[in-house]
């Protein structure tokens, strides 16, 4: 069965300095993974997602995500933290078994705090 | 792309009220739908999800029901609201293999 645990609850950044999101997964099928964002109270923005193409991801708002088979891991970056980047983020997992069914499994969930 | 209409955005409920909350789908036909709720401080957890019409699966034993009487609408309902079934609730739709699903803008719930 699919899971995904994000290694981190809180991460707080100063402006303009990097972010790191830390996101590990477990899958029986070649996985697809994707990183939403949700701002308080609004529903989820896609970031990106991978589907076994390209191993580093390119999402929006310059964030990024590297795909890891041997470590099992799609850790979420972006060089520059805006103030606009604070923000809850879920890495999520796609059912890929027989039941087609698509569901996502989601991550408990990263708080990304920005201070200036 | 598809776009979500979930409604209302807040709602402030009794204890032992009914529940209905409706959600729409446009741009697209035939879609897999989804009820998530995510309680506060909390992930999302998928309640139903649904591959057509009449055709609603159960994720977890719960207070709540969920109905598909037409292909994009997607209908979350109570008899009886208790205090546990507050929290923020979330449509979705697509999530079909290696794609994404599109969300709603949520409904916060408030059981008082």
């Amino acid at each position: 069965a699919q899971s995904v645990t994000q290694l981190d609850s809180h991460v707080s950044v100063s402006e303009g300095t990097p972010v790191l999101l830390r996101c590990n997964y477990s899958s029986s099928y070649s996985p697809s993974l994707f990183w939403y964002v949700q701002h308080p109270n609004k529903g989820l923005q896609l970031l990106l997602k991978y589907t076994s193409a390209a191993t580093l991801v390119k999402g929006i708002n310059g964030f990024e995500a590297e795909f890891k088979k041997s470590e099992t891991s799609f850790h979420l970056t972006k060089p520059s933290a805006h103030m606009s980047d604070a923000a809850e983020y879920f890495c999520v997992v796609s059912d890929g078994g027989s039941g087609n069914t698509g569901k996502l499994i989601f991550g408990q969930g990263t708080t990304l705090q920005v201070k200036p | 792309s598809q776009t979500i209409h979930q409604w209302p955005a807040t709602l402030v409920q009794p204890v032992g009220s009914p529940l209905s909350l409706e959600c729409t789908v446009e741009g697209t036909s035939n879609p897999n739908l989804y009820w998530y709720r995510q309680a506060a401080g909390r992930g999302l957890q998928l309640l139903f999800y649904s591959i057509g019409i009449d055709q609603i699966s159960s994720e977890v034993p719960q207070n709540l029901s969920a109905s598909r009487p037409q292909d994009r609408q997607f209908i979350l309902s109570s008899k009886k609201l208790l205090l546990s079934d507050s929290g923020f609730y979330l449509c979705a739709c697509g999530g079909l293999i290696r794609r994404e699903a599109f969300f709603g803008q949520g409904t916060r719930l408030t059981v008082v």
